[in-house]
């Protein structure tokens, strides 16, 4: 266990379906991540949050919707996805942005 | 932040020194250079980082050239559970860690 707990471990979805993505992380620590990482492909970075606020949006497509409720729990709303989305999302906490990270065991997404 | 270059992947046979480079020739002064390792799919493991010292923890040695456009990391004795891939990234102590291809080490009995 890392501190950082994703779930769930794996997940299969249709197109036409609304899943969330869930991260908690028991650190005590003020920012989180989003990564995907696509088979055969560096991690990606989606979104960051600091103290609860989107800080960054790397140009990801609507159909994935973050929400940070508070500084421990992040989620990702999933709708409407296609099957290239499916990857291994990875949630990341850290005490600063560039501070060390320690990420979850992530979430492997099969979208069919 | 800078770019990185590491090699594809490299082997190591089991009980040596893995050494793993890496070349950052456009690196800030306010940019740190840190080592992150990914064993497969799980998520990435933080190692080491450093700003202009060798550094070294209960994992692995950082060595960071004087001019600071390269740096190595140097396990000291790979063992089989060693094998992965390992990421150097460069970033300001305020920045975002972008990951590259990184370097996959394979330890060999």
């Amino acid at each position: 266990e890392t501190g950082v707990t994703q779930t769930p471990r794996h997940l299969v979805m249709g197109m036409t379906n609304k899943k969330s993505l869930k991260c908690e992380q028991h650190l005590g620590h003020n920012a989180m991540y989003w990564y995907k990482q696509s088979a055969k492909k560096p991690l990606e970075l989606m979104f960051v949050y600091n103290f609860k606020e989107q800080t960054e949006n790397n140009s990801v497509p609507s159909r994935f919707s973050p929400e940070c409720p508070n500084s421990s729990h992040l989620f990702l709303h999933l709708h409407t996805l296609q099957p290239e989305d499916s990857a291994l999302y990875l949630c990341a906490s850290s005490q600063g942005e560039g501070t060390g990270y320690t990420f979850g065991s992530g979430t492997r997404l099969t979208v069919v | 932040d800078a770019k990185t270059t590491q090699p594809t992947s490299m082997d190591c046979a089991e009980g040596r020194a893995a050494n793993l480079p890496c070349n950052h020739s456009t690196i800030s002064g306010n940019e740190y250079v840190y080592w992150y390792r990914q064993i497969h799919s799980q998520g990435p493991q933080y190692i080491i980082h450093g700003l202009k010292n060798n550094e070294t923890n209960e994992m692995a040695s950082l060595i960071i050239t004087e001019d600071r456009k390269s740096s190595t990391l140097i396990l000291p004795h790979a063992t089989l559970r060693d094998t992965a891939v390992y990421y150097c990234i460069v970033s300001r102590n305020t920045g975002k860690l972008i990951f590259g291809q990184g370097t996959t080490l394979q330890v060999k009995p």
